[in-house]
Protein backbone atom coordinates (compact mmCIF):
# COMPACT_ATOMS: atom_id res chain seq x y z
CA UNK A 1 0.00 0.00 0.00
CA UNK A 2 1.12 3.60 -0.86
CA UNK A 3 2.18 4.65 2.83
CA UNK A 4 4.04 7.90 4.00
CA UNK A 5 6.14 7.65 7.38
CA UNK A 6 7.59 9.98 9.64
CA UNK A 7 10.42 8.57 12.30
CA UNK A 8 9.47 11.54 14.97
CA UNK A 9 6.36 12.60 16.59
CA UNK A 10 7.83 15.18 18.69
CA UNK A 11 11.08 16.91 18.92
CA UNK A 12 12.28 19.29 21.09
CA UNK A 13 15.61 21.71 20.45
CA UNK A 14 17.12 24.54 21.90
CA UNK A 15 17.46 27.47 19.20
CA UNK A 16 20.57 27.40 17.11
CA UNK A 17 20.65 23.35 17.60
CA UNK A 18 20.75 21.69 14.04
CA UNK A 19 17.00 19.89 12.19
CA UNK A 20 16.60 16.68 10.59
CA UNK A 21 13.19 15.15 10.43
CA UNK A 22 12.73 11.69 8.82
CA UNK A 23 10.33 10.92 6.05
CA UNK A 24 10.02 7.32 4.25
CA UNK A 25 7.83 6.48 1.31
CA UNK A 26 6.35 3.38 0.25
CA UNK A 27 7.18 2.27 -3.03
CA UNK A 28 4.71 3.14 -5.31
CA UNK A 29 6.30 4.05 -8.99
CA UNK A 30 6.52 8.11 -9.75
CA UNK A 31 6.40 10.05 -6.75
CA UNK A 32 6.66 13.99 -5.88
CA UNK A 33 7.62 14.52 -2.65
CA UNK A 34 6.60 17.40 -0.28
CA UNK A 35 7.30 19.32 2.84
CA UNK A 36 4.40 21.11 4.62
CA UNK A 37 4.22 23.30 8.22
CA UNK A 38 1.45 23.68 9.86
CA UNK A 39 2.31 26.98 12.46
CA UNK A 40 -0.49 27.00 15.56
CA UNK A 41 -3.97 28.10 14.49
CA UNK A 42 -2.65 28.24 10.86
CA UNK A 43 -3.25 26.11 7.80
CA UNK A 44 -0.76 24.27 5.85
CA UNK A 45 2.02 25.71 3.99
CA UNK A 46 4.21 24.71 1.23
CA UNK A 47 7.94 24.46 2.38
CA UNK A 48 9.64 22.63 -0.21
CA UNK A 49 8.82 20.15 -3.36
CA UNK A 50 10.75 17.53 -4.83
CA UNK A 51 9.45 16.52 -8.74
CA UNK A 52 12.85 15.83 -10.44
CA UNK A 53 16.43 16.80 -10.69
CA UNK A 54 18.98 17.83 -7.71
CA UNK A 55 18.06 15.50 -5.62
CA UNK A 56 18.85 18.12 -2.38
CA UNK A 57 15.92 21.09 -2.73
CA UNK A 58 15.67 24.00 -0.78
CA UNK A 59 12.73 25.78 0.40
CA UNK A 60 11.75 28.71 2.75
CA UNK A 61 12.66 29.89 5.75
CA UNK A 62 16.49 28.37 5.26
CA UNK A 63 15.04 24.34 5.17
CA UNK A 64 16.40 21.82 2.81
CA UNK A 65 15.66 18.52 1.83
CA UNK A 66 17.34 15.45 0.42
CA UNK A 67 15.71 12.60 -1.83
CA UNK A 68 17.41 9.46 -1.79
CA UNK A 69 15.94 7.09 -3.85
CA UNK A 70 17.56 3.80 -2.55
CA UNK A 71 16.47 5.01 0.67
CA UNK A 72 13.15 5.96 0.08
CA UNK A 73 13.58 8.69 1.96
CA UNK A 74 12.86 12.54 2.20
CA UNK A 75 14.74 14.23 5.41
CA UNK A 76 14.42 17.35 6.35
CA UNK A 77 16.92 20.00 7.32
CA UNK A 78 18.01 22.79 8.52
CA UNK A 79 21.18 23.65 10.15
CA UNK A 80 20.28 26.06 13.13
CA UNK A 81 16.76 26.19 13.84
CA UNK A 82 14.39 29.22 15.94
CA UNK A 83 11.91 29.95 18.04
CA UNK A 84 9.64 30.42 15.21
CA UNK A 85 10.16 27.56 13.81
CA UNK A 86 7.88 25.77 16.26
CA UNK A 87 5.05 24.33 14.30
CA UNK A 88 3.70 20.54 12.98
CA UNK A 89 5.47 19.48 9.77
CA UNK A 90 4.13 16.59 7.51
CA UNK A 91 5.93 14.83 4.81
CA UNK A 92 3.68 13.66 1.49
CA UNK A 93 3.91 12.15 -1.57
CA UNK A 94 2.22 12.12 -4.36
CA UNK A 95 1.82 9.00 -6.36
CA UNK A 96 1.16 9.72 -9.87
CA UNK A 97 -0.15 5.78 -10.11
CA UNK A 98 -3.60 6.64 -8.48
CA UNK A 99 -3.16 9.84 -8.38
CA UNK A 100 -3.08 10.00 -4.54
CA UNK A 101 -1.60 12.41 -1.99
CA UNK A 102 -0.39 10.74 1.27
CA UNK A 103 0.73 12.84 4.34
CA UNK A 104 3.04 10.90 6.67
CA UNK A 105 1.59 11.23 10.77
CA UNK A 106 3.52 14.43 11.49
CA UNK A 107 5.93 15.49 13.35
CA UNK A 108 5.21 17.85 16.58
CA UNK A 109 8.91 20.56 16.71
CA UNK A 110 9.13 22.58 19.68
CA UNK A 111 11.66 24.83 20.05
CA UNK A 112 13.00 26.32 23.60
CA UNK A 113 14.62 30.40 23.49
CA UNK B 1 -8.36 36.82 -4.42
CA UNK B 2 -7.99 33.14 -5.47
CA UNK B 3 -8.11 30.55 -2.81
CA UNK B 4 -9.69 27.24 -0.96
CA UNK B 5 -13.05 28.25 1.01
CA UNK B 6 -14.28 25.31 3.43
CA UNK B 7 -17.28 26.46 5.56
CA UNK B 8 -18.20 26.74 8.36
CA UNK B 9 -15.28 26.49 10.70
CA UNK B 10 -17.11 25.30 13.68
CA UNK B 11 -19.88 22.67 13.24
CA UNK B 12 -22.15 20.86 15.99
CA UNK B 13 -24.02 18.20 15.30
CA UNK B 14 -26.14 15.73 17.47
CA UNK B 15 -24.67 11.91 17.00
CA UNK B 16 -27.06 9.99 14.36
CA UNK B 17 -27.54 13.22 11.86
CA UNK B 18 -25.63 13.36 8.86
CA UNK B 19 -23.61 16.79 8.02
CA UNK B 20 -21.89 18.08 5.35
CA UNK B 21 -19.31 20.10 5.29
CA UNK B 22 -18.52 22.44 1.92
CA UNK B 23 -15.35 23.08 0.35
CA UNK B 24 -14.87 25.50 -2.69
CA UNK B 25 -11.99 26.81 -5.12
CA UNK B 26 -11.50 29.29 -7.48
CA UNK B 27 -8.04 28.60 -8.62
CA UNK B 28 -9.25 26.60 -11.62
CA UNK B 29 -7.82 22.86 -10.08
CA UNK B 30 -8.78 19.72 -11.38
CA UNK B 31 -7.83 17.54 -8.43
CA UNK B 32 -9.79 18.11 -5.34
CA UNK B 33 -9.38 16.43 -1.52
CA UNK B 34 -10.43 15.92 1.58
CA UNK B 35 -8.49 14.55 4.72
CA UNK B 36 -8.87 14.13 8.40
CA UNK B 37 -7.04 15.22 10.77
CA UNK B 38 -6.44 13.46 14.31
CA UNK B 39 -3.83 14.40 16.91
CA UNK B 40 -0.38 12.31 16.61
CA UNK B 41 -2.35 10.34 13.42
CA UNK B 42 -1.14 13.49 10.81
CA UNK B 43 -3.53 13.69 7.36
CA UNK B 44 -5.43 10.83 6.41
CA UNK B 45 -7.16 10.89 3.15
CA UNK B 46 -10.77 10.45 2.70
CA UNK B 47 -11.88 10.96 -0.40
CA UNK B 48 -10.49 12.42 -3.93
CA UNK B 49 -11.14 13.53 -7.26
CA UNK B 50 -9.35 14.15 -10.23
CA UNK B 51 -12.00 15.45 -12.58
CA UNK B 52 -15.33 16.29 -12.53
CA UNK B 53 -17.86 13.73 -11.83
CA UNK B 54 -15.47 11.00 -10.99
CA UNK B 55 -13.52 10.23 -7.05
CA UNK B 56 -11.77 7.69 -5.25
CA UNK B 57 -11.89 6.10 -2.43
CA UNK B 58 -8.72 7.25 0.15
CA UNK B 59 -7.86 5.42 2.92
CA UNK B 60 -10.78 5.97 5.61
CA UNK B 61 -13.35 6.54 3.54
CA UNK B 62 -16.03 4.16 5.71
CA UNK B 63 -18.85 6.11 6.60
CA UNK B 64 -18.30 9.36 4.46
CA UNK B 65 -19.48 10.21 0.91
CA UNK B 66 -18.60 12.88 -1.89
CA UNK B 67 -19.65 14.45 -4.62
CA UNK B 68 -17.91 16.15 -7.53
CA UNK B 69 -20.84 17.86 -9.68
CA UNK B 70 -18.82 21.06 -10.11
CA UNK B 71 -15.01 21.47 -10.81
CA UNK B 72 -14.92 24.34 -7.86
CA UNK B 73 -16.74 22.41 -4.90
CA UNK B 74 -15.95 19.25 -3.58
CA UNK B 75 -18.46 18.72 -0.11
CA UNK B 76 -17.84 16.16 2.32
CA UNK B 77 -21.21 14.64 3.63
CA UNK B 78 -20.47 12.91 7.25
CA UNK B 79 -23.09 9.90 7.63
CA UNK B 80 -24.22 8.05 10.55
CA UNK B 81 -22.41 5.44 10.20
CA UNK B 82 -18.92 7.03 10.67
CA UNK B 83 -17.80 5.72 14.14
CA UNK B 84 -16.05 8.23 15.61
CA UNK B 85 -16.62 11.88 13.51
CA UNK B 86 -14.95 14.46 16.13
CA UNK B 87 -12.52 15.52 14.15
CA UNK B 88 -10.67 18.56 12.27
CA UNK B 89 -11.39 18.29 8.09
CA UNK B 90 -9.32 19.48 5.58
CA UNK B 91 -10.07 20.35 1.85
CA UNK B 92 -7.17 20.11 -0.52
CA UNK B 93 -6.65 21.15 -3.95
CA UNK B 94 -3.94 20.44 -6.29
CA UNK B 95 -3.96 22.05 -10.13
CA UNK B 96 -3.76 18.82 -11.92
CA UNK B 97 -2.61 15.21 -11.60
CA UNK B 98 -0.11 15.51 -13.91
CA UNK B 99 3.30 14.53 -12.18
CA UNK B 100 4.72 18.22 -12.51
CA UNK B 101 1.97 19.99 -11.48
CA UNK B 102 0.78 18.55 -7.91
CA UNK B 103 1.43 20.53 -5.16
CA UNK B 104 -1.41 20.79 -3.26
CA UNK B 105 -3.49 23.85 -1.58
CA UNK B 106 -5.20 23.95 2.01
CA UNK B 107 -8.36 25.59 3.32
CA UNK B 108 -8.62 26.69 6.81
CA UNK B 109 -10.62 23.50 7.88
CA UNK B 110 -13.31 22.50 9.52
CA UNK B 111 -13.54 21.13 13.66
CA UNK B 112 -16.70 19.10 13.55
CA UNK B 113 -17.70 17.90 16.58
CA UNK B 114 -20.65 15.72 17.69
CA UNK B 115 -22.39 15.43 20.66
Amino acid sequence: AQSVSQHNHHVILSEAASLELGCNYSYGGTVNLFWYVQYPGQHLQLLLKYFSGDPLVKGIKGFEAEFIKSKFSFNLRKPSVQWSDTAEYFCAAFYNQGGKLIFGQGTELSVKP
Amino acid sequence: DGGITQSPKYLFRKEGQNVTLSCEQNLNHDAMYWYRQDPGQGLRLIYYSQIVNDFQKGDIAEGYSVSREKKESFPLTVTSAQKNPTAFYLCASSPSVEVWNTEAFFGQGTRLTVV
